[in-house]
């Protein structure tokens, strides 16, 4: 079963941040947040990953709450090339056996519009 | 090389052939992954290598799937007896190494081979 909970679509204006949310409420102390994206007939991107920090890249933002329960992925000036489904994964640095797996939900389909 | 490299991007093959798919990783990854990616759906286990570790066959659907890595390097997934059910993206992903420690390492995915079963 899905670790993560994120709504099914999203829309946002070209040139506006798009903040997507991802609800992980039984995420455990040592399970890390990770942010892929999968461009239309494209293999899923790693955008960015977190423990409990607040985390930046050159291609997004990583905001998790201090209970850890829910985290917002933020592409600051989002553009057409960033429309993708986007996943949130909650996974263990590890701990033997099948941690090592990303399970992929259904994710957001963020749709940037012009 | 500088990306995961998947072959052939694209297969379409009678059903009951058997197909192998490859999938060069980045070198010195040492971790290697399967996915499959049905229509419309998330992303599917299928099989995990690393290092010269035993695989984890645990996603298998089926006892018509294998797969094997070569060197610690190449990796080849066959299916067997192809089914019109098997028709999907298949996905491969390697990483730099096992997390053993706190730092940890996102995947680098292919761009997968598209099997269409006819």
């Amino acid at each position: 079963d899905a670790k993560t909970t994120q709504p099914p679509s999203m829309d946002c204006a070209e040139g506006r941040a798009a903040n997507l949310p991802c609800n992980h409420s039984t995420i455990s102390g040592n399970e890390y947040v990770y942010w892929y994206r999968q461009i239309h007939s494209q293999g899923p991107q790693y955008i960015i990953h977190g423990l409990k920090n607040n985390e930046t890249n050159e291609m997004a933002s990583l905001i998790i709450t201090e209970d850890r329960k829910s985290s917002t992925l933020i592409l600051p000036h989002a553009t057409l090339r960033d429309t993708a489904v986007y996943y949130c994964i909650v996974r263990a640095s590890y701990s033997g056996a099948g941690s090592y797996q990303l399970t992929f939900g259904k994710g957001t389909k963020l749709s940037v519009i012009p | 090389g500088a990306g995961v490299s998947q072959s052939p991007s694209n297969k379409v093959t009678e059903k009951g052939k058997d197909v192998e798919l490859r999938c060069d990783p980045i070198s010195g990854h040492t971790a290697l992954y399967w996915y499959r990616q049905s229509l419309g759906q998330g992303l599917e286990f299928l099989i995990y290598f690393q290092g010269n570790s035993a695989p984890d066959k645990s996603g298998l659907p089926s006892d018509r799937f294998s797969a094997e890595r070569t060197g610690g390097s190449v990796s080849t997934l066959t299916i067997q007896r192809t089914q019109q059910e098997d028709s999907a993206v298949y996905l491969c992903a390697s990483s730099p190494r096992l997390e053993g420690d706190r730092r940890v390492y996102g995947y680098t995915f292919g761009s997968g081979t598209r099997l269409t079963v006819v």
